[in-house]
């Protein structure tokens, strides 16, 4: 089946920096990637739409110049939390689907474990 | 905004037994699926019912969707341990964009 990564599962950092995610798609393309975020005991809430070559759509509320994303290829879609505080501090999941299946079915990522000190 | 409204929001209950996990929604949904979440972890696909159907098997799971009352229902038969984990509702809003219900926390008692 298809198959996606991220990159770090987690990450510690200081608050004011920045932090980038990687969200890559093993086996297969994906023209357009999906960004969530999920707070302790909470479901997942639609951040952004990544498509591959063209800027990200963000859902109502989430500010785009402070989660920067880079779709810059077929199998990677990048997160870069800016000037991170520790409201920031969520779990960080992206999704994809392939062409042949559409995006009935995605395929999820396992997660990226944000914590602003 | 949330497509669906899941019930209960936690239950637990002994090895052995059903769990029984409700999804209600608000717009019209050309499919509704079902993901579950281990704890600290990614989602993992479970199952998917389209509008059509009424009832849909995969293993000791068993999904029902009723679209005159907007609502779904996923059982899960003869729990075991490892089903312990968040289960959530979701369907597609708009094109393409996946909206999830808020979950129902699932803890089998061993």
């Amino acid at each position: 089946g298809a198959v996606v990564s991220q990159h770090p599962s987690w990450v510690i950092c200081k608050s004011g920096t920045s932090v980038k995610i990687e969200c890559r798609s093993l086996d297969f393309q994906a023209t357009t990637m999906f960004w969530y975020r999920q707070f302790p005991k909470q479901s997942l809430m639609l951040m952004a739409t990544s498509n591959e070559g063209s800027k990200a759509t963000y859902e109502q509320g989430v500010e785009k110049d402070k989660f920067l994303i880079n779709h810059a290829s077929l199998t990677l879609s990048t997160l870069t939390v800016t000037s991170a505080h520790p409201e920031d501090s969520s779990f960080y999941i992206c999704s994809a689907f392939t062409s042949g299946t559409g995006p009935d079915t995605q395929y999820f990522g396992p997660g990226t474990r944000l914590t602003v000190l | 905004s949330q497509q669906g409204e899941e019930d209960p929001q936690a239950l637990s209950i002994q090895e052995g037994e059903n769990a029984t996990m409700n999804c209600s929604y608000k717009t019209s949904i050309n499919n509704l699926q079902w993901y579950r979440q281990n704890s600290g972890r990614g989602l993992v696909h479970l199952i998917l019912i389209r509008s059509n159907e009424r009832e849909k098997h995969s293993g000791r799971l068993r999904v029902t969707l009723d679209t005159s009352k907007k609502s779904s229902s996923l059982l899960i038969t003869a729990s075991r341990a490892a089903d312990t984990a968040s289960y959530f509702c979701a369907a597609i809003q708009g094109a393409q964009k996946l909206v999830f219900g808020q979950g129902t926390r699932l803890t089998i008692n061993p």
